[in-house]
């Protein structure tokens, strides 16, 4: 079975500051994990993937995130946000079956 | 460079009424899948069906059918609609488990 906890529904930064959005799974087997973005009213875009090359993936808009095996996290990173990074953060497992498991996803807030 | 398809985007039902949202996409992808947003429930798999000719029940599949018609297009039925069913519905498809999902803009279904 393969599970994902996001911590945090909702995380509010300043423009300029850290962001840091927190995923931990759980899988059976070494998994493959998501990170995806949904901007009001539309579909889920990915923003990165890990698939067992390097433990640091780099993504879109300036998003990076890091497998940790023996935390079980892949938390999602960005230096500095952006008042554009306002959306809806989803992380998403898959043990190499047919489906993808998702968290139930963190609002990112950010304030001028 | 259309990707995902979904038709209708918007639906009012009515308690009892039924209705067939579709679903194709161009990217010669192997799996497809039917997922319903909630707000603080992230996404939960409906149907999804791992190749053509083949559909397997998700987390939620209660009052619900699919037909994977071809390999583009695989649709989601309501037989008969209920308000719990309201929601907004995506499509998405991959090639393989191991790669991300490519998803539409959603559906967004309500029922009275």
């Amino acid at each position: 079975a393969q599970s994902v906890t996001q911590l945090g529904s909702h995380v509010s930064v300043s423009e300029g500051a850290l962001v840091l959005l927190r995923c931990n799974y759980s899988s059976s087997v070494p998994p493959y994990l998501f990170w995806y973005v949904q901007y009001p009213n539309q579909g889920l875009q990915l923003l990165l993937k890990y698939t067992s090359a390097a433990t640091l993936v780099k993504g879109i808009n300036g998003f990076e995130a890091e497998f940790k095996k023996s935390e079980t996290s892949f938390h999602l990173t960005k230096p500095s946000a952006h008042m554009s990074d306002a959306a809806e953060y989803f992380c998403a497992v898959s043990s190499g079956y047919s489906t993808l498991t998702f968290g139930k996803g963190t609002m990112l807030l950010v304030s001028p | 460079n259309a990707g995902v398809t979904q038709t209708p985007k918007f639906q009012v039902l009515k308690t009892g009424q039924s209705m067939t949202l579709q679903c194709a996409q161009d990217m010669n992808h192997n799996s497809m899948y039917w997922y319903r947003q909630d707000p603080g429930m992230g996404l939960r798999l409906i149907y999804y069906s791992a190749s053509e000719g083949t559909t397997d029940k998700g987390e939620v599949p209660n009052g619900y059918n699919v037909s994977r018609l071809n390999k583009r297009e695989f649709s989601l039925r309501l037989e008969s609609a209920a308000p719990s069913q309201t929601s907004v519905y995506f499509c998405a498809s991959t090639v393989t488990s191991n790669q991300p999902q490519h998803f539409g803009d959603g559906t967004r279904l309500s029922i009275l």
